[in-house]
């Protein structure tokens, strides 16, 4: 079973639609990373969030993290062929640099 | 560009060989990192050196050996592999414990 589970697990939608991509877990996180991979490349990391109940805007990108520290979420408004992409949740709940990913979100925006 | 280099970029090699991949950062990052990583999966820990020291293991078979010869520098040595250790080996660092992490664009290893 994963730590981190995200959902959903694949979308694929139209250039100019919004989305929202969860990551969920039963346990408290100091904080998540969100990051997006390409094919053939490594992780990039989009944001780091901290605090319970934090928003936190990059562009068109909205992260949220869940007041009890448990959970987060992705927005994307008006998306682009160039979000497209595997999407990562990501966190160390309290051990000692133990990073869990979670399951992983495959977008592709079609134009 | 990435700020974490990964080197080489593809390996091919076969069950009786023994190669090392190599990472570098000049971040003044003191935690290091090696995950794998399979096709549609997410990267799975391998170990983390933190100050040069080995912090964590993640039950790793022993044809894996990791090194940290200065704090900027990881390998990982490779000798006797199977067929299903092919995968994209990615190496990452961060300024310190639970800290977001850095990752280079990876390995991509094919094991014949």
């Amino acid at each position: 079973t994963q730590l981190l589970e995200q959902s959903p697990q694949f979308l694929s939608i139209q250039e100019g639609e919004n989305l929202t991509v969860y990551c969920n877990s039963s346990s408290v996180f100091s904080s998540l990373q969100w990051y997006r991979q390409e094919p053939g490349e490594g992780p990039v990391l989009l944001v780091t969030v901290v605090t319970g109940g934090e928003v936190k805007k990059l562009k068109r990108l909205t992260f949220q993290f869940g007041d009890a520290r448990k959970d987060s979420s992705l927005h994307i408004t008006a998306a682009q062929t160039g979000d497209t992409g595997l999407y990562l949740c990501a966190g160390a709940p309290g051990d000692f640099n133990k990073f869990y990913f979670g399951s992983g979100t495959k977008l592709n925006v079609k134009p | 560009d990435t700020e974490v280099t990964q080197t080489p970029k593809h390996l091919v090699m076969g069950m009786t060989n023994k190669k090392s991949l190599k990472c570098e950062q000049h971040m003044g990052h003191r935690a290091m990192y090696w995950y794998k990583q399979k096709a549609k999966k997410p990267p799975e820990l391998m170990f983390v050196y933190s100050y040069e020291k080995l912090s964590i293991n993640e039950s790793v078979p022993s044809r894996f050996s990791p090194e940290c010869p200065n704090s900027s520098l990881l390998n990982l040595h490779l000798h006797a592999l199977q067929p299903e250790d092919s995968a994209l080996y990615l190496c990452a660092s961060s300024r310190g414990n639970n800290q977001p992490q850095h990752f280079g664009d990876g390995t991509r290893l094919s094991i014949l």
